[in-house]
């Protein structure tokens, strides 16, 4: 079985401080893992995601994740905070060598402040 | 990038009516597509996956002959509410995956009311 966890329901920063979004992972093999951001009454959008390869991965709109293993984590960070960041941020994972499923977790509401 | 396409948007229906909505890959090929079902403030609840040619998978708990799913192209699939009641009400996304790039692309959702 695969599960995700985001343990913040909000996360609230200030703009222009760094940010991060928590997500941890458990599945039997090796993870697929992503980030999606959705703003209000629309779908998904793409952030970034891991595959293989280097663990620090560089996404969309500045946003950048760290794949630690040994901590079964996938935070999701951005350096600088900017007003138009505030949205509900989705981590989902997939076993590399199970089905295709992608497993959500509950999703992180980010608000930046002004 | 990857796109999907969902229609409609928004749409509202009565009591006892049939919905359906389309979700289109545009510039990929996606034999597998999955629907979901979001309820306010909360994730997204996987219902089925649909793979192109064969009868959609249904998770634990969702009706088969209520949520009708059909996968005719590598392009389409579409999901079919069946007489809608008001507790189907929500926002139904769809989404694709690209078996050439490992992405998983998602539809911009449809707001179902039903009144």
């Amino acid at each position: 079985a695969q599960s995700v966890a985001q343990p913040e329901d909000q996360v609230n920063v200030a703009e222009g401080n760094p940010l991060t979004v928590k997500c941890t992972y458990s599945v039997s093999g090796n993870p697929y893992l992503f980030w999606y951001v959705q703003y209000p009454n629309r779908g998904l959008q793409f952030l970034l995601k891991y595959i293989t390869g280097d663990n620090l991965v560089k996404g969309s709109y500045g946003f950048e994740a760290e794949f630690n293993k040994s901590q079964t984590s996938f935070h999701l960070k951005k350096p600088s905070a900017l007003v138009s960041d505030s949205a509900l941020y989705f981590c989902a994972v997939r076993d590399i060598k199970g089905n295709e499923k992608l497993t959500f977790g509950t999703g992180t509401r980010l608000t930046i402040i002004p | 990038g990857a796109v999907v396409s969902q229609h409609p948007s928004r749409v509202i229906c009565k009591s006892g009516t049939s919905v359906k909505i389309e979700c289109r890959s545009l510039d990929f090929q996606a034999t597998t597509m999955f629907w979901y079902r979001q309820f306010p403030k909360k994730s997204l609840m996987l219902m089925a996956t649909s793979n192109e040619g064969s009868k959609a998978t249904y998770e634990q708990g969702v009706e088969k002959d209520k949520f009708l799913i059909n996968h005719a192209s590598l392009t389409l699939s579409t999901l079919t509410v069946t007489s809608a009641h008001p507790e189907d009400s929500s926002f139904y996304i769809c989404s694709a995956r690209d078996l050439m790039a490992e992405d998983y692309t998602f539809g911009s959702g449809t707001r179902l009311t039903v009144v």
